[in-house]
């Protein structure tokens, strides 16, 4: 069965320190891969995906992930973070009919 | 453009009684998704309508769950008889044409509380 594990449920950092959130899955068949993030308040918002191509995908506001099909993971990276980027962060895989969300991981950057 | 619509936002219920939740998802868009977003619990999918298919009734909990998509576009979420263990943010989603490599478009949630 498929599965979407995220690590961490709470990541604090103080501001301009580097982040990582972690996500792995499992799945006995290709999958395509992407992170949604949720600010206070706000729905789900795509940050970035991966579908195929290269392994590195990056969003518009510094983050990226590395898609690595060996160890079955699809972490997320900012190496400075802002105020701005606290919020939660939602792996997510999908195949077949639907989509299949991690946990979650509360992420809370400090002055 | 309009973006992936929910109402009501806030719903206070009593236990036992029923409630509906709907959702207006982006024009032109032919897949729905409900989800459920418990404290802690991540997304919890429950029900996924593609055009004029079978929907995939999964991920529904229990028979007091049910949805309907009328004319391909607004769907209801209808819980009967409602639990505390209900109490949930309820996530509508959509896409374009359902394919397993299209992102998702959420509205914001209508967060039920059963008292």
């Amino acid at each position: 069965a498929q599965s979407v594990t995220q690590l961490d449920s709470q990541v604090p950092v103080f501001e301009e320190a580097p982040v990582e959130l972690r996500c792995n899955y499992s799945s006995s068949v290709s999958v395509y891969l992407f992170w949604y993030v949720q600010y206070p308040n706000q729905g789900l918002q795509l940050l970035l995906k991966y579908l195929s191509g290269s392994t590195l995908v990056e969003s518009i506001n510094g983050f990226e992930a590395e898609f690595n099909k060996s160890q079955t993971s699809f972490h997320l990276r900012k190496p400075s973070v802002h105020i701005s980027d606290t919020a939660e962060y939602f792996c997510a895989v999908s195949f077949i009919s639907h989509m299949r969300f991690g946990a979650g991981t509360r992420l809370t950057v400090k002055p | 453009g309009a973006g992936v619509s929910q109402s009501p936002s806030n719903k206070v219920t009593e236990k036992g009684k029923d409630v509906e939740l709907r959702c207006d998802p982006i024009s032109g868009h032919t897949a729905l998704y409900w989800y459920r977003q418990s404290l802690g619990q991540g997304l919890e999918f429950l029900i996924y309508f593609q055009g004029n298919s079978a929907p995939d009734k999964s991920g529904l909990p229990s028979d007091r769950f049910s949805a309907e998509r009328t004319g391909g576009s607004v769907s209801t979420l209808t819980i009967q008889r409602t639990q505390q263990e209900d109490s949930a943010v309820y996530l509508c989603a959509s896409s374009p044409d359902g394919e397993v490599n299209s992102p998702l478009h959420f509205g914001n949630g209508t967060r039920l509380t059963v008292t």
